[in-house]
């Protein structure tokens, strides 16, 4: 099992839709949760830095960390065209630079 | 201010030719990372520096892989001899390392291909 479990996908949704994405883990000793967008031939950036438990919203996007269940989300209500990324999901554990990164989720938004 | 940055952007080779991957860290960056993605295995960790210091080398793959930091602001990914398997876009990242909601900042990656 690896330690950071995400769907490829990929989803395709119209715009204006809620989008959810979604990864689990089996390490229970991560405490920083994250959520790196990356557009075609780039590289990640940084979109949702979360600790421990709990949610988080910037604008449109709120992440949210479950860590009885080992489960966390990214929403992105109002979904637009400039959107269409790919997400990954990564994870350190507490006094660690190691990131371990999910697959990626590609997100396509249709106008 | 310019972001990390990585040479060369694409490079193809043949396989058993050696292949320099270069990258440049954001200025005043302590922590810098190479990551290689593929589309089966998604976004790996090869190696990270702190201070000019490889701290964690367990996801470089096998000893073809060698990487270095002579001094803060460069480090190299060499591989040697390189492999097909090898194709892969290869990610330097660097990070100020202060303890605090730290984040890597990514380069544009490196596009490989190994004929």
């Amino acid at each position: 099992q690896k330690e950071v479990e995400q769907d490829p996908g990929p989803l395709s949704v119209p715009e204006g839709a809620i989008v959810s994405l979604n990864c689990t883990y089996s390490n229970s000793a991560f405490q920083y949760f994250m959520w790196y967008r990356q557009y075609s031939r780039k590289g990640p950036e940084l979109l949702m830095y979360t600790y421990s438990s709990g949610n988080k919203e910037d604008g449109r996007f709120t992440a949210q960390v479950d860590k009885s269940s080992k489960y966390i989300s990214l929403f992105i209500r109002d979904s637009q065209p400039s959107d269409s990324a790919t997400y990954l999901c990564a994870m350190r554990k507490g006094g660690s630079e190691k990131l371990v990164f999910g697959k990626g989720m590609k997100l396509t938004v249709n106008p | 201010d310019a972001g990390v940055i990585q040479s060369p952007r694409h490079e193809v080779t043949e396989m058993g030719q050696e292949v320099t991957l270069r990258c440049k860290p954001i200025s005043g960056h302590n922590s810098l990372f190479w990551y290689r993605q593929t589309m089966m295995r998604g976004l790996e960790l090869l190696i990270y520096f702190n201070n000019n210091v490889p701290i964690d080398d367990s996801g470089m793959p096998e000893d073809r892989f060698s990487a270095k930091m002579p001094n803060a602001s460069f480090s190299t990914l060499k591989i040697q001899p390189s492999e097909p398997r090898d194709s892969a876009v290869y990610f330097c990242a660097s990070s100020p390392h202060t303890g605090i909601q730290e984040t890597q900042y990514f380069g544009p990656g490196t596009r490989l291909l190994v004929l």
